[in-house]
């Protein structure tokens, strides 16, 4: 099953622009969670945002949370060629543990 | 972090045969396991919830005679695509939740197996 929605489902830019990507749930959350793959390789986590949050920043990123619109959107600043990768955004809610992934959001930095 | 490891990386069998891929949590205990299969340019959908000791969940359309998990210690869990088609070709991944669960911190993913038959 899937749950989170990213928008949009690609993303190119120039290296050194800042990058938005968004992500919308339908059911209540504990937590939200976004995830960095590269290319045919395993999930790396980048930040996770309790239900109870509205905002949180790690180096570069920079994570908001909206529970009334049901959403949530990552922002890259001074985007990098490597952070050239597909972006989710994952939910845990309802009680379970298993954690949730939207479609995923393709981003190129072009150097 | 927690390191979760998933063995093999990739895998090439013929239809008809059975594969076993393993996922190991190397410096904590998992109660719980999930088990996620990524098709190209997709995202990644909930195969199954693992607990040690007991039958995996399986998600809707799941068909668990297919896709064999096994849970037998808190520090592995295995995922056995049985007679394979060429179909069931994707990556799979799974990842361990901590043992605090997921309510609070990030589940831990293996770095994912390459299953291609042909």
């Amino acid at each position: 099953s899937q749950q989170g929605e990213e928008d949009p489902q690609a993303l190119s830019i120039q290296e050194g622009e800042n990058a938005t990507m968004n992500c919308s749930y339908k059911t209540s959350i504990n937590n939200l969670q976004w995830y960095r793959q590269n290319s045919g390789r395993g999930l790396v986590h980048l930040i996770l945002i309790r239900s109870n949050e509205r905002e949180k920043h790690s180096g570069r990123l920079r994570v908001t949370l909206d529970t009334s619109k049901k959403s949530s959107s990552l922002l890259i600043t001074a985007s990098r060629a490597a952070d050239t990768a597909s972006y989710f955004c994952a939910t845990v809610g309802g009680g379970s543990e298993k954690l949730v992934f939207g479609k995923g959001m393709k981003l190129t930095v072009n150097p | 972090g927690a390191v979760v490891s998933q063995h093999p990386s990739w895998v090439i069998c013929k239809s008809g045969t059975s594969v076993k891929i393993e996922c190991r949590s190397l410096d904590f205990q998992a109660t719980t396991m999930f088990w996620y299969r990524q098709f190209p340019k997709q995202s990644l959908m909930l195969m199954a919830t693992s607990n040690e000791g007991s039958k995996a969940t399986y998600e809707q359309g799941v068909e668990k005679d297919k896709f064999l998990i096994n849970h037998a210690s808190l520090t592995l869990s295995t995922l056995t695509v049985t007679s394979a088609h060429p179909e069931d070709s994707s990556f799979y991944i799974c990842s361990a939740a901590p043992p605090y669960g997921t309510m609070n911190t990030e589940a831990f993913f293996g770095q994912g197996t390459r299953l291609t038959v042909v």
